[in-house]
């Protein structure tokens, strides 16, 4: 089954504390993407990734890290997490073209 | 830069009514549009999408056609039903250009609708 895997689903942490958020599809997408979704503001790009090792700033890049050191994985790593970090995450990928884009479920994290 | 706007809301029906929820594009060149729904607590699903000029798509009653001339992919349904309450994005893929590769969404809009 075509999917795309985030994990943690639910994650409580302290601010500061380094978190990573790993991403995974299997349809052997070129392009991955990280969004945030927050009340009022819809969903906003983080980053996103063309092909592995090549990666691009959304909207809202600060306090977030990527890497694409293989196709199929898309991590989001936090560094220093901040309660305004608190949000709904969402990773998704596509074949190269983006007519078709898949997401996953989703990652709430909360940041006290 | 690329955007997309959507219909503020929260839209409220009643059963069976019909719906429209508007979308609008700024973009060059001929950008991948799509309706993405979002049920309570639950991630976002592909609704339908077009890919081109005078495309329509259509998905569980629902159609969107993408109109070039208006730079406009508004969604309808003829009959809404209570499990059709969720929140609708509207969102573009860009054809190529300095912003290939970003997927810009509208804000969303939340249909309630009502036995």
């Amino acid at each position: 089954e075509a999917q795309v895997t985030q994990n943690p689903r639910y994650l409580i942490t302290v601010t500061g504390k380094k978190l990573t958020v790993t991403c995974s599809q299997n349809m052997n997408h070129e392009y991955m993407s990280w969004y945030r979704q927050d009340p009022g503001l819809g969903l906003r790009q983080i980053y996103y990734s063309m092909n592995v090792e090549v990666t691009d700033k959304g909207d809202v890049p600060e306090g977030y890290k990527v890497s694409r050191k293989e196709k199929r994985n898309f991590p989001l790593i936090l560094e220093s997490p901040s309660p305004n970090q608190t949000s709904l995450y969402f990773c998704a990928s596509s074949p190269s073209g983006g007519n078709t884009i898949y997401f996953g479920e989703g990652s709430w994290l909360t940041v006290v | 830069g690329d955007s997309v706007t959507q219909m503020e809301g929260p839209v409220t029906l009643s059963e069976e009514a019909f719906l429209t929820i508007n979308c609008t594009y700024t973009a060059t060149g001929y950008p991948s549009l799509f309706w993405y729904v979002q049920y309570p607590g639950e991630g976002l699903q592909l609704l339908l999408k077009a890919t081109k000029a005078d495309d329509k798509g259509s998905n569980k009653g629902f159609e969107a056609t993408y109109r070039k001339e208006t730079t406009s992919f508004h969604l309808e349904k003829g009959s809404v039903q209570v499990s059709d309450s969720a929140v609708y994005f509207c969102a573009l893929f860009p054809a190529g250009g300095t912003s290939y590769g970003k997927l810009t969404f509208g804000q969303g809009t939340i249909l309630t609708v009502h036995p």
